[in-house]
Formats: structure tokens, C-alpha cells, sequence
């Protein structure tokens, strides 16, 4: 089964130091796509990063990188230097397909992180 | 460029009633997404279009929810009759991907519309 699993259901991070979200991905694709996204309190959904599952190197994005361990099937979101803003939930995203050997594919999303910063 | 639109902001309705959801897409993206955000949970997708033909709506309650898309463009959903659960935040959203593309793309979330059911 397609599934996106997010173990750390709340962190708190000190301001200016580097955090790891933890993301876990099960799916039987050989291609596929990842997505983290922020959820600030005031509900909107911004997007932060991406990786293919053929890209090579890990992706980086401003303070935003992803730790893409393909075997492991892991895909943490690294923020460096963490500020206040960066007090939100936290969502790992995976593009799956519908059907086996179907090119229709949906967007599955983990429960969440919710990443609080101290100041 | 415009982002999603998403209409009402906010809505509160007794159980049993109808309400309806519109969301206007941004220009251009052939995909359009409603997804169902219960308090403290990730998204849940409800349905998917790819211009106005539904790719997938396995997690619809068909009993009570639709979902259309005239025209490929705006797309409202409805639900009729109310339940408690589904008090939640209605995101749509919309992206370029288009099935069977070799390019991916994220998806641009509307607001959101809050539902309250009491």
C-alpha cells in the first residue's frame, strides 16, 4: 500500500539550530515523487521542496534540504539555521500511482509535524 | 499570477443541511484537487480531476459528497446531507502535472474554506 509515515507528531527546536523532520515513504512505484509542505497557523499550505526518485542529488532549497535515502525509503526535510517563522506543522508529501502500471497518479500526504521554535 | 481561489473563507451550518465549496484554479493547470483536512491530520484527498474528467474519487462518500469541474476550469463541491465529521477545512488545489508527464509539480493550495457542523 501507498503510504507516507511521519513519526514525530510535535519538536521543539532552539532558535538557530539546524532541525531534521523525519518522513518514511512505502510504495511499490519505480518512479515517484516527494513533496514537504508548511502549514502555518493561519492554514495556508505552502510548498518547500521536491525530489524525484531519479534525482541523484539531494535537493536544497534556501535553509530547506532533503535527506533522500532511497534504500531506506526516507525523505527528511533538513532546516538549517531554524528562525521563529519556522514555527508551523510540517507535511511529507508522495506523488503515487492509482493503479499498478497506471500512469494516473494522486498526491498522499502524512500526518504531520508540528515544529514549534524557541527563541 | 493569481493563486487558487477558494470561496467561503468560513461556514457554519446545522447537521443535515447542504453547503458548497468553489474553487477557481490558476490559470493553465489542468489538475484541480479537493482535499479534506480534519483538525491535528493531514489531507485527505476526497477527488481529483485532470481537466474535467475525474481521475480519482475512491475517498468521496458518494452518498452525500460531489464534486464537479464544468468546463476544466472552476470546480464546486457539495455536500448534502451534513454530518458532524465532516466538520474540517476544504483545501483545493490545482498544479500543471498532467498524468502520463515526465515533469512533476507541486501543488498551489487555495485558503481554504473552514466547515463547522453542528
Amino acid at each position: 500500500a501507498q503510504k507516507i509515515t511521519q513519526t514525530q507528531p510535535g519538536m521543539f527546536v532552539q532558535e538557530k539550530e539546524a532541525v531534521t523532520l523525519d518522513c518514511t515513504y512505502d510504495t511499490s512505484d519505480q518512479s515517484y515523487g516527494l513533496f514537504w509542505y508548511k502549514q502555518p497557523s493561519s492554514g495556508e499550505m505552502i510548498f518547500l521542496i521536491y525530489q524525484g526518485s531519479y534525482d541523484e542529488q539531494n535537493a536544497t532549497e534556501g535553509r530547506y534540504s532533503l535527506n533522500f535515502q532511497k534504500a531506506r525509503k526516507s525523505a527528511n526535510l533538513v532546516i538549517s539555521a531554524s528562525q521563529l517563522g519556522d514555527s508551523a506543522m510540517y507535511f511529507c508529501a508522495m506523488r503515487a500511482t492509482l493503479l499498478p502500471y497506471s500512469s494516473a497518479s494522486k498526491i498522499i500526504f502524512g500526518s504531520g509535524t508540528r515544529l514549534s521554535i524557541r527563541p | 499570477e493569481a493563486g487558487v481561489a477558494q470561496s467561503p473563507r468560513y461556514k457554519i451550518i446545522e447537521k443535515r443541511q447542504s453547503v458548497a465549496f468553489w474553487c477557481n484554479p490558476i490559470s493553465g493547470h489542468a489538475t484541480l484537487y479537493w482535499y479534506q483536512q480534519i483538525l491535528g491530520q493531514g489531507p485527505k484527498l476526497l477527488i481529483q480531476f485532470q481537466n474535467n474528467g475525474v481521475v480519482d474519487d475512491s475517498q468521496l462518500p458518494k452518498d452525500r459528497f460531489s464534486a464537479e469541474r464544468l468546463k476544466g476550469v472552476d470546480s464546486t463541491l457539495k455536500i448534502q446531507p451534513a454530518k458532524l465529521e465532516d466538520s474540517a477545512v476544504y483545501l483545493c488545489a490545482s498544479s500543471l502535472f498532467r498524468t502520463g508527464s515526465k515533469e512533476d509539480s507541486p501543488l498551489h493550495f487555495g485558503n481554504g474554506t473552514r466547515l463547522t457542523v453542528t
